[in-house]
């Protein structure tokens, strides 16, 4: 079926480096995509958003890009921080599956003092 | 913010028995609820959906009877895991929506249920 994956599972990088993290998505149809942060124990914390008519959106310190042509979503992380450390999931949404997301497979990142 | 709160945190239960996980939408009313298990060092998977006053949808594979959603009101839902084995020992996270766009999602904090 349809799904959203991630190519690495396991990111290392150094603190106050940029950090990118990748997602495949496989549904065409997808028209809504979120990246969240999940640290031990916890639920997932939205970090931002990009909608299928855009293809960059920037917030504090990360920005997500989409490219629809090679259905690749990325996060990147400016001056990544200890406190970044986490796992962290793409997800997409889409109108003909009632908006639910569906949930890529996490990629942890790991920040080196 | 959105906020929603998962009780329990973490429970431990004996074989056998059953366990309620509440999900609460504490400022605003959520149209839609959802339920994901997640296993260690895996995603999310959607368990169900649940609108207020009616009956959740459960996802292929999961079984309805053993795994209870009531949504009784726009700010609560409730899990029941009934007759708990060891193999339903995962982390549990409900998710709260507000209207019917693709906006809006809140997740909880999460459940480490614990079945010995």
């Amino acid at each position: 079926g349809e799904s959203v994956g991630l190519h690495l599972p396991t990111l290392s990088v150094q603190e106050g480096d940029n950090s990118i993290i990748n997602c495949a998505y496989s549904n065409s149809a997808s028209d809504y995509f979120i990246w969240y942060k999940q640290e031990s124990g916890k639920g997932p914390q939205f970090i931002i958003d990009i909608r299928s008519n855009m293809d960059k959106r920037q917030g504090q310190r990360v920005t997500v890009l989409l490219n629809k042509t090679v259905k690749h979503l990325s996060l990147q992380i400016a001056a990544t921080q200890p406190g970044d450390s986490a796992v962290y999931f793409c997800a997409e949404s889409y109108l003909s599956a009632g908006n639910m997301l569906t949930f890529g497979g996490g990629t942890r990142l790991m920040v080196k003092p | 913010g959105a906020v929603v709160s998962q009780h329990p945190s973490w429970v431990i239960c004996k074989s056998g028995t059953s366990v309620k996980i509440e999900c609460r939408s504490l400022d605003f009313q959520a149209t839609t609820m959802f339920w994901y298990r997640q296993f260690p060092k895996q995603s999310l998977m959607l368990m169900a959906t649940s609108n207020e006053g009616s009956k959740a949808t459960y996802e292929q594979g999961v079984e309805k009877d053993k795994f209870l959603i009531n949504h009784a009101s726009l700010t609560l839902s409730t899990l029941t895991v009934t007759s708990a084995h060891p193999e339903d020992s995962s982390f549990y996270i409900c998710s709260a929506k507000q209207g019917a766009g693709p906006y809006g999602y809140t997740f909880g904090s999460g459940t480490r249920l614990t079945v010995v």
